[in-house]
C-alpha cells in the first residue's frame, strides 16, 4: 500500500513555456501532498504544502505565481512551472500522506530539464 | 529555520560489515522518519518512530528515536550490495497547520563485493 506516483518521470522544455507535473496517490486518499524540490548530491527541500481544495502555501523563497500547485481531488495534486528557465532544471519530487498514519510517502520523482 | 545534522556524510564499506548513522537536531520532533534514496527515484519509507527512546527495527535495519526527541540513529547490520544508496533522516513537527519533514543531507552509503 501507500503508493505515489508521478509523471512525467522526465521532461525536456525550452526556456519560456510552462510544464505541468502530476501527482497522483494510488491506493488511499491524500489529506495533504507536498512538493520537493533536489538538486544533485542535496537533500530535498520543501516548497509547498496543498491540502484539497484549499490553496497551497509555499514556503519562504518560493515564487506562488511561478509553481502553480492545484489540489483537485484527494489523489491528484499538480504542480505547473510557468516560464520555464534553465535554473528550474531539478528533480522534483512529490508526497503525499493518508489520514493515519501521518507518514510521506514520495513518488518517483520528476526530472525536468530546461534548455 | 530548523536544521538536522547527519552524519557521516559518505561511508565506504565492505560487503557484510555492519553501518551506523546518525541525526541530531537543537529542534524537538514528533516523528522521526529514515528514507533511503536510489538515484533518479523517490526517497523509500524505511523505518518511522514515534516515541521518545523508541527502538524499531526492519529487517536488517534498526533506528532509535533520542530521548530528548532531537536525535536518531540508523544501524544496518551485515550490510549487502543492495544497501547502496543515500540515507536521510527526516524530522517531522507541525507547521502552519501541516506536518512538514525536515531532512537531514544525507549519508551516501558505498558497499564494495
Amino acid at each position: 500500500g501507500a503508493v505515489v506516483s508521478q509523471h512525467p518521470s522526465w521532461v525536456i522544455c525550452k526556456s519560456g513555456t510552462s510544464v505541468k507535473i502530476e501527482c497522483r496517490s494510488l491506493d488511499f486518499q491524500a489529506t495533504t501532498m507536498f512538493w520537493y524540490r533536489q538538486f544533485p548530491k542535496q537533500s530535498l527541500m520543501l516548497m509547498a504544502t496543498s491540502n484539497e481544495g484549499s490553496k497551497a502555501t509555499y514556503e519562504q523563497g518560493v515564487e506562488k505565481d511561478k509553481f502553480l500547485i492545484n489540489h483537485a481531488s484527494l489523489t491528484l495534486s499538480t504542480l505547473t512551472v510557468t516560464s520555464a528557465h534553465p535554473e528550474d532544471s531539478s528533480f522534483y519530487i512529490c508526497s503525499a500522506t493518508p489520514p493515519a498514519p501521518y507518514e510521506q510517502y514520495f513518488g518517483p520523482g520528476t526530472r525536468l530539464t530546461v534548455t | 529555520g530548523q536544521q538536522l545534522n547527519q552524519s557521516p556524510q559518505s561511508m565506504f564499506i565492505q560487503e557484510g560489515e555492519d553501518v551506523s548513522m546518525n541525526c541530531t537536531s537543537s529542534s524537538i520532533f514528533n516523528t522521526w522518519l529514515w528514507y533511503k534514496q536510489d538515484p533518479g527515484e523517490g526517497p523509500v519509507l524505511l523505518i518511522a518512530l514515534y516515541k521518545a527512546g523508541e527502538l524499531t527495527s526492519n529487517g536488517r535495519l534498526t533506528a532509535q528515536f533520542g530521548i530528548t526527541r532531537k536525535d536518531s540513529f540508523l544501524n544496518i547490520s551485515a550490510s549487502i550490495p543492495s544497501d547502496v544508496g543515500i540515507y536521510f533522516c527526516a524530522g517531522q513537527t507541525l507547521q502552519g497547520g501541516s506536518e512538514k519533514l525536515v531532512f537531514g543531507k544525507g549519508t551516501k552509503l558505498t558497499v564494495n563485493p
